[in-house]
């Protein structure tokens, strides 16, 4: 079965400095990972998404995701980080039957 | 949210009571699907649905049913409630594109509490 990894519950890094929030994946044949964006009492926003193609993905408000297949990895990245990028932000990955499997969660805090 | 409303938006009932959320949408997509968010577990799926009348369990759907009569509605009854359904439940709607590539949108969600 396929899974997703978020190694963190929380990442704190100060206003303007890059960030990283990890995930990892274990997935049979080629994976499609996902990053969504929930901001309080609102539902889940798609960031970006990787298919096929070129290592890193860009994707909404200046995010950007960069997949290592030798490190299955799936890290999402800004080189820096606003305030108002707090929030949970959570990895998945497409599973048979077009259903996504989803981390945990990481929680983003940008402190001014 | 993409098109996509939850109602009730909040829900406090008691054990036992059967209480049924709905999820409608105005962009016609095929697939539908109902999350549950609880800390430290992220989404869980609890159903799902790829046409009327077509639905399928999720890793969650013991003491769930779903029913999906139109395209645009997707409701999801809890049969006899239990503290351990108090959750906040999320709806989320997709379509297959060209290459088998597709994201899913999100409702805004219904927070559930069972007393």
């Amino acid at each position: 079965a396929q899974s997703v990894a978020q190694p963190e519950d929380q990442v704190n890094v100060a206003e303007g400095n890059p960030l990283t929030v990890k995930c990892t994946y274990s997935v049979s044949g080629n994976p499609y990972l996902f990053w969504y964006v929930q901001y309080p009492n609102r539902g889940l926003q798609f960031l970006l998404k990787y298919i096929t193609g070129d290592n890193l993905v860009k994707g909404s408000y200046g995010f950007e995701a960069e997949f290592n297949k030798s490190q299955t990895s799936f890290h999402l990245k800004k080189p820096s980080a606003l305030v108002s990028d707090s929030a949970l932000y959570f990895c998945a990955v497409r599973e048979k039957g077009d259903k996504l499997i989803f981390g945990t969660g990481t929680r983003l805090q940008v402190f001014p | 949210d993409a098109g996509i409303t939850q109602s009730p938006r909040h829900k406090v009932t008691e054990t036992g009571t059967p209480v049924t959320l709905r999820c409608h949408q105005t962009e016609n997509h095929r697939y539908m699907y109902w999350y549950r968010q609880d800390p430290g577990h992220g989404l869980r799926l609890i159903h799902y649905s790829y046409g009327v009348k077509d639905t399928d369990k999720g890793e969650v759907s013991d003491g769930y049913s779903v029913s999906r009569s139109k395209t645009e509605d997707f409701l999801l009854t809890l049969e006899s409630a239990t503290s351990s359904q108090t959750s906040v439940y999320f709806c989320a709607i997709s379509e297959v594109r060209a290459g088998g590539s597709y994201e899913q949108y999100f409702g805004p969600g219904t927070r559930l509490t069972v007393t």
